[in-house]
């Protein structure tokens, strides 16, 4: 049961502009929410998180938008840059059980 | 590095041999969690221990799957009578006992089996 969706498994964007990742939820119990960035040959990096009771949350570049009638969630990345390239999952979590998205490879050119 | 490590990083074995992995969390973690990812999804959750307590494992794989956190330290994973089929990543988190559950990966094992 995929009760987290990342419908856009790749994403293309030009250095400098925005990159918007989506993601979508089933369970209606989930109360956290994260992103990760994830590098080849690496673990998943945590990079924010919003909780169910905020609409947005944001840190530097970074900003999670959370729609919980739509149980949609977004995250926006400004001004994008290579060093952004990197697989993105976002994830679900209910009482320790943390549900992942299949994940969303953005590239950024220079 | 405080973070969490995992131990061997790879690991090559022939089919229906056993192996086992081992994690060290963030040392002053209370929670740790094991996930599988294969190629093209995200991780998926395997069993999680609070301290030395699995209060979490109906989701391990089969009965091939076992974990242990015998001292509320470090944790190993062992897959008994390996299938091609555990070809993944394995990888293990740790996050704090809080009202969040903001959980901080290891690099991960990659088993490959043959």
């Amino acid at each position: 049961d995929q009760q987290v969706k990342q419908n856009s498994p790749s994403l293309s964007v030009q250095e400098g502009r925005i990159s918007i990742l989506n993601c979508d939820y089933t369970n209606s119990m989930f109360d956290y929410f994260l992103w990760y960035k994830k590098y080849p040959a690496e673990g998943p990096t945590f990079l924010i998180s919003i909780s169910s009771i905020k609409d947005k949350n944001e840190d530097g570049r970074f900003t999670v938008f959370l729609n919980k009638s739509a149980k949609h969630l977004s995250l926006h990345i400004v001004p994008s840059q290579p060093g952004d390239s990197a697989v993105y999952f976002c994830a679900a979590s209910e009482v320790n059980d943390m549900r992942f998205g299949a994940g969303t490879r953005l590239t950024v050119k220079p | 590095d405080t973070g969490v490590s995992q131990d061997p990083r790879h690991k090559i074995t022939k089919r229906g041999q056993n192996v086992t992995f081992r994690c060290d969390p963030i040392s002053e973690h209370n929670r740790l969690y094991w996930y599988r990812q294969t190629l093209g999804q995200g991780p998926e959750f395997l069993t999680y221990f609070q301290n030395e307590a699995q209060l979490e494992k109906s989701r391990l794989l089969s009965d091939r799957f076992s974990a242990e956190r015998p001292k509320g330290s470090f944790s190993t994973l062992e897959i008994q009578r390996t299938e091609q089929g555990d070809s993944a990543m394995y990888l293990c988190a740790s996050s704090h006992e809080t009202g969040t559950d903001t959980q901080y990966f290891g690099p991960g094992t990659r088993l490959t089996v043959l």
